[in-house]
């Protein structure tokens, strides 16, 4: 069974413009996580999509944003990008979502740096 | 709330020695317990979780680890390490979302 797979792996921009991450999760898998990983902040939770429906949502602003197609892929979403969004963004699914064991699959994240 | 304390951000050992990578929580509601590894420029890999039962439980690579519901911990082992071990590790904790510790980062020298 493929993994989860996160595309692309690497991300250039310059401050201001927008950038769109996609995440295909494993097959049968219905629930969506993303987070962003810096070195200062660690593993912040972004959101958490399931059955096309954001669940969860971290505290970020409204310049992130997500969705959740039919076939469980995923897109994230960042406008106006700034250098403090040069980050690791990780995409991880699991089975179903809001219960207590949900075991989580993490892609390889997308490398994005913005100058 | 639920939340996950990893006591050392940074653990330095030598080649072969033991470890152990602290792991606390808290947690109104029973919760499931994981560990995951991250090498570098890679996603997170699952090392072990802990869903009922034994206590003690075995992951890859050698590792294990010990759930103490009266200490609330769950920290991670390994007898004897090796280089291919330097990486950041994760605690987690699912109840009905996931809790992520902010990492340890284990170096090995040689």
């Amino acid at each position: 069974k493929a993994g989860v797979t996160q595309t692309p792996r690497y991300l250039i921009k310059t401050r201001g413009q927008q950038v769109t991450l996609s995440c295909s999760p494993i097959s049968g898998h219905r629930s969506v996580s993303w987070y962003q990983q810096t070195p200062g902040q660690g593993l912040q939770f972004l959101f958490e999509y399931f059955s096309e429906t954001q669940r969860n949502k971290g505290n970020f602003p409204g310049r992130f944003s997500g969705r959740q197609f039919s076939n469980s892929r995923s897109e994230m979403n960042v406008s106006t990008l700034e250098l403090g969004d040069s980050a690791l963004y990780l995409c991880a699914s699991s089975r179903v979502a809001g219960v207590a064991y949900n075991e989580q699959f993490f892609g390889p994240g997308t490398r994005l740096t913005v100058l | 709330a639920q939340s996950v304390t990893q006591l050392d951000s940074q653990v330095p050992v030598f080649e072969e020695a033991p470890v152990e990578l602290r792991c606390n929580y808290s947690s109104s509601v029973s919760v499931y317990l994981f560990w995951y590894v991250q090498y570098p420029n890679q996603g997170l890999q699952l090392l072990l979780k802990y869903l009922s039962g034994s206590t003690l439980v075995k992951g890859i690579n050698g590792f294990e680890a010990e759930f103490n519901k009266s200490q609330t911990s769950f920290h991670l082992r390994k007898p004897s390490v090796h280089i291919s071990d330097t990486a950041e590790y994760f605690c987690a904790v699912s109840a009905n979302k996931f809790y992520f510790g902010s990492g340890t980062k284990l170096n090995v020298k040689p």
